[in-house]
């Protein structure tokens, strides 16, 4: 069964103090990763996806990393703004998405 | 370009009454998926449907069904409902299936008594 696991379950961090989400994942047929921020009352805001080991996307402050068991998001520099769940999803077929419980980041300044 | 809609942004309902939830996907997106968000199970899929048939299905039981529309809005529809089915209803919609962006909806928040 497709499982998705993201640690830590919450990271406090004071602004500009850089650091990494994890995600790690067991599926058979990875068709992509997908990372989500989620703001409170809000639904999932589109972050990255990413298809292969060795594969890197960024945005702003954000970067993204896939190996073959796991993902990454780093985040460098962080402001209070940066504070969300993070959410990390794999997808096997169709648009059905499996997520993990996610990550609260809570950035203070 | 306007985003994903979702209808009625909150709703109260009690045990064994039925519901629906209306969905309006981004123009020139075939492709609605829905999912539940709850805190104790987290975001779970419900289904997908693209050019208005179900490609994909989660685990929910028959009471959770849903439709699409030739214009690719969607319905989702739970009958006979029970105090766990109180969560958030997200909808996301893409370009098509295997899409490399979904985007979401800000969800319908379901609360039944």
């Amino acid at each position: 069964e497709d499982q998705v696991t993201q640690s830590p379950e919450a990271l406090r961090l004071q602004e500009g103090e850089s650091s990494s989400l994890n995600c790690s994942y067991t599926v058979s047929g990875l068709r992509g990763l997908f990372w989500y921020r989620q703001d409170p009352g809000k639904g999932p805001e589109f972050l990255f996806t990413l298809y292969s080991a060795g594969e890197e996307k960024e945005k702003e402050r954000l970067k993204a990393t896939l190996t073959k068991k796991e993902s990454f998001l780093h985040i460098t520099a962080p402001k209070p703004e940066d504070s969300a769940t993070y959410l990390c999803a794999v997808r096997r077929e169709g648009n059905k998405l499996v997520f993990g419980a996610g990550t609260i980041l809570r950035v203070k300044s | 370009k306007a985003g994903v809609t979702q209808t009625p942004r909150y709703l109260i309902k009690t045990r064994g009454q039925q519901v629906t939830l209306s969905c309006s996907p981004i123009s020139g997106h075939r492709s609605v998926s829905w999912y539940q968000q709850t805190p104790g199970q987290g975001l779970q899929f419900l289904f997908e449907y693209f050019s208005e048939t179900q490609r994909n299905k989660g685990n929910f039981p028959g009471r959770f069904s849903g439709r699409q529309f030739s214009n690719s809005r969607s319905e989702m529809n739970v009958s006979t409902l029970e105090l766990g089915d109180s969560a958030l209803y997200l909808c996301a919609s893409s370009l098509g299936t295997f899409s490399n962006e979904q985007f979401f909806g800000p969800g319908t928040r379901l609360t039944v008594l």
